[in-house]
């Protein structure tokens, strides 16, 4: 079945980076894209970005233009979002989801990863 | 970038109890319209999208609606296990592809 399992929980000092990974199985990687989404505390979802798998092509969200960067290494079919000069509004559960249909991302996103919480903390 | 708006914040219904939450969006997105349900601790499930298809294995008691900037999500039985917190999210043209700021379906 479709499967996506994201890196395990991190704990960053401010100004740090961190680097969560989502790898997918049960599908061919290359023909979905995926979204990025955050969730801080008690609050609502956050849209960050997504990324083709199949050719690299990314968008971000404004707010976060120039410290987020997201990837895929088609060999090993994980996608990796990596947010840099983390601040304490910065501590959320990030989470990977697939696009529903392949080559769209107008459908909306199925299935989502388990989620990955990174918390900064001085 | 297009907002979105869901209303009510919250409601408290009972068992077997029809309910519709409503989510607006700032500017046509056609018919580009995602439903969520998340449960405390767990990752959002995909309900319903392009505003009235039904994502496989979600019962038929959800139900979606709506095209331009007003849609609405439909349980028709409220059932235990659909207490959670419901999203929309526009996925018109490109991103970003914002969410609502959710509906929280308490027991009454």
């Amino acid at each position: 079945q479709v499967q996506l399992v994201q890196s395990g929980a991190e704990v960053k000092k401010p100004g740090a980076s961190v680097k969560v990974s989502c790898k997918a199985s049960g599908y061919t990687f290359t023909n979905y894209g995926f979204g990025w989404v955050r969730q801080a505390p008690g609050q609502g979802l956050e849209w960050m970005g997504w990324i083709s798998a199949y050719n690299g092509n990314t968008n971000y969200a404004q707010k976060l233009q120039g410290r987020v960067s997201m990837t895929t290494d088609t060999s090993t079919s994980t996608a990796y979002m990596e947010l840099r000069s983390l601040t304490s509004d910065d501590t959320a559960v990030y989470y990977c989801a697939r696009g529903l249909i392949a080559f769209q991302i107008t459908n909306g996103f199925d299935p989502w990863g388990q989620g990955t919480l990174v918390t900064v903390s001085s | 970038d297009i907002q979105m708006t869901q209303s009510p914040s919250s409601l408290s219904a009972s068992v077997g109890d029809r309910v519709t939450i409503t989510c607006r969006a700032s500017q046509s997105i056609s018919s580009y319209l995602n439903w969520y349900q998340q449960k405390p601790g767990k990752a959002p499930k995909l309900l319903i999208y392009a505003a009235s298809s039904l994502q496989s294995g979600v019962p038929s008691r959800f139900s979606g609606s709506g095209s331009g900037t007003d849609f609405t999500l439909t349980i028709s039985s409220l059932q235990p296990e659909d207490f959670a917190t419901y999203y929309c999210q526009q996925t018109y043209s490109t991103p970003p592809f914002t969410f609502g700021p959710g509906t929280k379906v308490g027991i009454k």
